[in-house]
């Protein structure tokens, strides 16, 4: 089983749709959680820090739920730049260093 | 302000050659990172420096992968010889403080490597 796991996806969906990507990760150690965003054939970039208040970044909300170690992303009003893979990030203390362990990503393609 | 730099951007070569990927961090970063990235095992962590020293190669696939950090702004991962598994993306990253529970990490645009 993998660290940190996401939905498969693709989800494909109209503009303007709402859609939520789901996240576990297995590492109670886990400390600090993030989305990143890669867009095809670019590298990866930071989207948003995941907090356990949740937190809210114009049209994404992110949230963690530690007690279930599972983190989600919540995209409002899709845009047709909203088409990327999502990345679901945990850090953890690790060697002693904070390590990033990526998911496999979940792929959005927003259609007009 | 520039970002993280890779060289080249795409390698094709063919099996048994030697291959070098180049890093050059952002200025004032002293954590750099090499990722690999397929579709098959998605984004891993190759080898981790911290003020020019190896901390983490746990994640190096085998003998034939090597990485130096000269200084602090240069870094080489080399592949020799190159099979065609190793075709796939290397991104190196680099990162601000290694303590701190809210370091970004920093993406290159990559090296498309391709192994015949």
């Amino acid at each position: 089983r993998k660290e940190v796991e996401q939905d498969p996806g693709p989800f494909n969906v109209p503009e303007g749709a709402t859609v939520a990507f789901n996240c576990t990760y297995s590492n109670s150690a886990s400390q600090s959680f993030f989305w990143y965003r890669q867009d095809c054939r670019k590298e990866p970039k930071l989207l948003m820090s995941v907090y356990s208040s949740g937190n809210e970044d114009g049209r994404f909300t992110a949230q963690l739920n530690r007690a279930s170690q599972y983190i989600s992303l919540l995209i409002r009003d899709s845009k047709l730049s909203d088409s990327a893979t999502y990345l679901c990030v945990v850090m953890r203390f690790s060697g002693g260093y904070n390590k990033l362990i990526f998911g496999a990503g979940t792929r959005l393609a927003v259609h007009p | 302000d520039a970002g993280v730099i890779q060289s080249p951007r795409h390698e094709v070569t063919e099996m048994g050659q030697e291959v070098t990927l180049r890093c050059k961090p952002i200025s004032g970063h002293n954590s750099l990172f090499w990722y690999r990235q397929t579709m098959m095992r998605g984004l891993e962590l190759l080898i981790y420096f911290n003020n020019n020293v190896p901390i983490d190669d746990s994640g190096m696939p085998e003998d034939r992968f090597s990485a130096k950090m000269p200084n602090a702004s240069f870094s080489t991962l080399k592949i020799q010889p190159s099979e065609p598994r190793d075709s796939a993306v290397y991104f190196c990253a680099s990162s601000s403080r290694r303590d701190s529970f809210t370091d970004t990490q920093y993406f290159g645009p990559g090296t498309r490597l391709t192994v015949l």
